[in-house]
């Protein structure tokens, strides 16, 4: 399978501890980004790298968010303290410049905040 | 503030009918649109687009009309199928740039 992966699928924690997610992207893309969805809502886009540089980070990206991508390659998305209210669905899209502009997404890490 | 709605939470066509999901976007800027379909415990995955030099969009089953004036889309699913059974998602923005997700519409195609 050569879609884009996500690690964990789900992760419960207790608030204040500190988690991290990854994501692999289609080999070839360069455009890797990140998105949270919460129920009922559509995904809200929260940072995007091109290559190994984070070129964008939304205003929903608080400072205990931080993302890297260190080798252009792989991503990980880190959230330090966590908070009830960081419970949502963070998914990971990438795509490649040119083209249809379309993102293809993995399957989310769903993460539950006790 | 949202920008791109889906006022329509959940729709339910019979198999065989025309589906029809709307969509309605408030920044006159967007040049682009998108419908992602999700399947539980999937990610989205990409549908059909459209640009806004067009007003129409077609492929296979699936047909997305733009009115820039209106600033509203809609996307056809002709004939509907069991399988069609998802939740939809509009997208809005700008080529090369981000994308607004719109919060879904939930379809169910009755057999």
């Amino acid at each position: 399978d050569t879609g884009v992966s996500q690690d964990p699928r789900h992760k419960i924690t207790k608030r204040g501890q500190n988690v991290t997610f990854r994501c692999d992207p289609i080999s070839e893309h360069n455009r890797l980004y990140w998105y949270r969805q919460t129920l009922g809502q559509g995904p809200e886009f929260l940072t995007y790298f091109q290559n190994e540089a984070q070129l964008e980070k939304s205003r929903l990206l608080s400072d205990r968010f931080s993302a890297e991508r260190p080798k252009g390659s792989f991503s990980t998305l880190e959230i330090q303290r966590t908070e009830q209210g960081d419970s949502a669905m963070y998914l990971c899209a990438s795509r490649i410049t040119g083209g249809r502009n379309e993102q293809f997404f993995g399957p989310g890490t769903r993460l539950t905040v006790l | 503030d949202q920008q791109v709605k889906q006022n329509s939470p959940s729709l339910s066509v019979q198999e065989g009918r025309i589906s029809i999901l709307n969509c309605d976007y408030t920044n006159s800027m967007f040049d682009y649109f998108l419908w992602y379909k999700k399947y539980p415990a999937e990610g989205p995955t990409f549908l059909i687009s459209i640009s806004s030099i067009k007003d129409k969009n077609e492929d296979g089953r699936f047909t997305v009309f733009l009115n820039k004036s209106a600033k509203h889309l809609s996307l056809h699913i002709v004939p509907s199928q069991p399988g069609d059974s998802a939740v939809y998602f509009c997208a809005a923005g700008n080529y090369g740039q981000n994308f607004v997700f719109g919060p879904g519409t939930r379809l169910s195609v009755l057999p």
